[in-house]
């Protein structure tokens, strides 16, 4: 069973960090594109980044684009999000999600229960 | 930046045939997945490559997409369809969502 646990959210003060952590199990996680996909309170999904299977290929939307950094551990089986000077904005549920295959440009057959973040002073 | 753009409500009566649309530039050429969303639950996915169902998702959910709009529809729908559903596809190195469409069943 394929099986996605976010972690590390929570409130953090604005100019602050977190780094989010996505513990998957019940594939090959060396295999899949993942992804960060978020979602604010009452608004629809916005995607934030996707790393390729070897780690080696990132990509980023606008809004992510010089304060986040996404990376994976393919010994851990496990998934970052590296999140700096964290904004307002920032806050939303952050989802971790597993491609339908290799290609980054997949879609996603698995997503985790998402984990809370928080920016406020 | 690409955008998709899905009508904000739909509304269906029970057994009926519910179609949701998302439309975007050239849509067709490229792939296009669907999501459905209930209250407090992570995003399920319903429909990917354009007319593929996962594992598990029944066959009254069905897609199809040509030109600039991609149309996910659901037959014989049941009041457990009642959810958020938001399209997506991949564009110029991104991931593109579209704003999501509430789905009502009455």
């Amino acid at each position: 069973e394929v099986q996605l646990l976010e972690s590390g959210g929570g409130l953090v003060q604005p100019g602050g960090s977190l780094t989010l952590s996505c513990a998957a199990s019940g594939f090959t996680f060396s295999s899949y594109a993942l992804s960060w996909v978020r979602q604010a309170p009452g608004k629809g999904l916005e995607w934030v980044s996707t790393i390729s299977v070897t780690g080696i290929t990132t990509y980023y939307a606008a809004s992510a684009k010089g304060h986040f950094t996404i990376s994976r551990d393919n010994s851990m089986n496990t998934l970052y999000l590296q999140m700096n000077r964290l904004r307002a904005e920032d806050t939303a549920v952050y989802y971790c999600a597993k491609g339908n295959d290799y290609y980054e440009s997949s879609g996603y057959d698995f997503w985790g229960q998402g984990t809370l973040v928080t920016v406020s002073s | 930046s690409y955008e998709l753009t899905q009508p904000p409500s739909v509304s269906v009566s029970p057994g009926q045939t519910a179609n949701i649309t998302c439309s975007g530039d050239k849509l067709g050429d490229k792939y296009a997945s669907w999501y459905q969303q209930k209250p407090g639950q992570s995003p399920v996915q319903v429909i990917y490559q354009d007319t593929k169902r996962p594992s598990g998702i029944p066959e009254r959910f069905s897609g199809f997409n040509s030109g600039h709009t991609a149309t996910l529809t659901i037959s014989g729908t049941q009041g457990m369809d009642e959810a958020d559903y938001y399209c997506q596809t991949w564009d110029s190195s991104a991931v593109v969502f579209g704003g999501g469409t509430k789905l009502t069943v009455l």
